[in-house]
């Protein structure tokens, strides 16, 4: 099994649309991640939490909630999808020192 | 403002020869640096770090040189092979700092030829 699992693979949603992302981790980590990649844009941090009861906003927050249901639980929330939205999401878990990352859902927003 | 900058998109280089990727930072509060390759349809992996303590860290065929006083890095493949060919993105973080959370780069795609 995957240390880090992300569902769904693929999803082709339409505007307006409420979607959720799942991400969970056997690493045993307390930080989780998620983050949006865009073609030339890098990886950017959308939400992060460092334990249970901790939400943090990264640097594209907006349009977007999370949820930290356990420690090895992170989910990630378009409450009203906009074609904008359209990338490759990746979950991710870290220490101090390592990240570990799923292999990524692409959503696409019609 | 980027903290982290590849300016590099993309780099072709032939089988066996030397592949560098570079990379800038301009936050000095980073102290510790780490490159990850992407292949298509795969979530980034780790392949190197450095610690600001260093200067160089080699890791078989992977070398990552730190100039801390240029806020400068550069990852060398030796030999160079086809299956090197992903994307790499350069990322640098403060784990003790109060985030501890990695800047990625843009990434720069690199193309090993036969």
């Amino acid at each position: 099994d995957a240390d880090v699992t992300q569902t769904p693979r693929n999803r082709i949603t339409k505007t307006g649309k409420r979607i959720m992302l799942e991400c969970s981790q056997t690493k045993g980590h307390d930080r989780m991640y998620w983050y949006r990649q865009d073609p030339g844009l890098g990886l950017q941090l959308i939400y992060y939490s460092f334990d249970v009861k901790d939400i943090n906003k990264g640097e594209i927050s907006d349009g977007y909630s999370v949820s930290r249901q356990a420690q090895a639980k992170f989910s990630l929330s378009l409450e009203s999808a906009i074609p904008n939205q359209t990338a490759l999401y990746f979950c991710a878990t870290s220490d101090h020192y390592g990240y570990t990352f799923g292999s990524g859902t692409r959503l696409t927003v019609v | 403002d980027q903290q982290v900058k590849q300016n590099s998109p993309s780099l072709s280089v032939q089988e066996g020869r030397i592949s560098i990727l570079n990379c800038d930072y301009t936050n000095s509060m980073f102290d510790y640096f780490l490159w990850y390759k992407k292949y298509p349809a795969e979530g980034p992996t780790f392949l190197i770090s450095i610690s600001s303590i260093k200067d160089k860290n080699e890791d078989g065929r992977f070398t990552v040189f730190l100039n801390k006083s240029a806020k400068h890095l550069s990852l060398h493949i030796v030999p160079s092979q086809p299956g090197d060919s992903a994307v790499y993105f350069c990322a640098a973080t403060n784990p003790q700092g109060s985030q501890g959370n990695l800047i990625f780069g843009k990434g720069t795609k690199l193309s090993v030829k036969p």
